[in-house]
């Protein structure tokens, strides 16, 4: 399987501020990447796929790069509803993997 | 506006079958070439792929889970299903049903809202 591993594993940040998370492949797979947001007792909510391709729907301070093996997330002009839990997940090779998840909270 | 909606018992007991519905409305589990999937979540933990199933059938899951699991349809209820047989404490979660982006670069556009399985005793 491929292992995905995100860093931080959380971060602190102020609105306004802008944050980049990390997700790391432990292979190769392209640009086959998506990002997603999850807030306390809800779904998902998909922000990103195919590494850089924003979701309809979602704020342009949103924003994914990479491909192969290493990827970010980053996040301008942070605002209050930023505040949350992100996820990689691959989808190069079955089974598809999601990382461990980046805890985003107020400063 | 498509929506999924989970349906199971809440409650099982150790070794006992699990089995999950999920219900679309909005749209034809037949229409496109959508993959619908499984996904959860143990409580407080991160999430984990179960897998995906075409409307044709055709599954794939993740062997990491020992073939415990099982996908199917009902493409005549609008329906995909769960199975997970001799359950353990570790099984409980939140299970999520979510549909195929209009990309097909395999991820999840749609989710339903999650229902949460326990299993105990």
């Amino acid at each position: 399987d491929i292992q995905m591993t995100q860093s931080p594993s959380s971060v602190s940040a102020s609105v306004g501020d802008t944050v980049t998370i990390t997700c790391r492949a432990s292979q190769g797979v392209s640009n086959w990447l998506a990002w997603y947001q999850q807030k306390p007792g809800k779904a998902p909510n998909l922000l990103i796929y195919a590494a850089s391709s924003l979701q309809s729907e979602v704020p342009s301070r949103f924003s994914g790069s990479g491909s192969g093996t290493d990827f970010t997330l980053t996040i301008s002009s942070l605002q209050p509803e930023d505040f949350a839990t992100y996820y990689c997940q691959q989808a190069y090779s079955f089974p598809y993997t999601f990382g461990q998840g980046t805890k985003l909270d107020i400063k | 506006q498509l929506q999924l909606q989970e349906s199971g018992p809440g409650l099982v007991k150790p070794s006992e079958t699990l089995s999950l519905t999920c219900t679309v409305s909005g749209a034809s589990i037949t229409s496109g070439t959508y993959y619908w999937g499984w996904i959860r979540q143990p409580p407080g933990k991160g999430l984990e792929w179960i897998g995906i199933i075409y409307d044709t059938g055709r599954t794939y899951d993740n062997p990491s889970l020992k073939s415990r699991f099982t996908m199917s349809l009902d493409t005549s209820k609008n329906q995909f299903f769960l199975r997970l047989n001799i359950v353990t404490a570790a099984d409980t979660a939140i299970y999520y049903c979510a549909r195929g982006g209009e990309s097909g670069f395999g991820e999840f556009e749609f989710w339903g809202q999650g229902t949460l399985v326990s299993v105990s005793s």
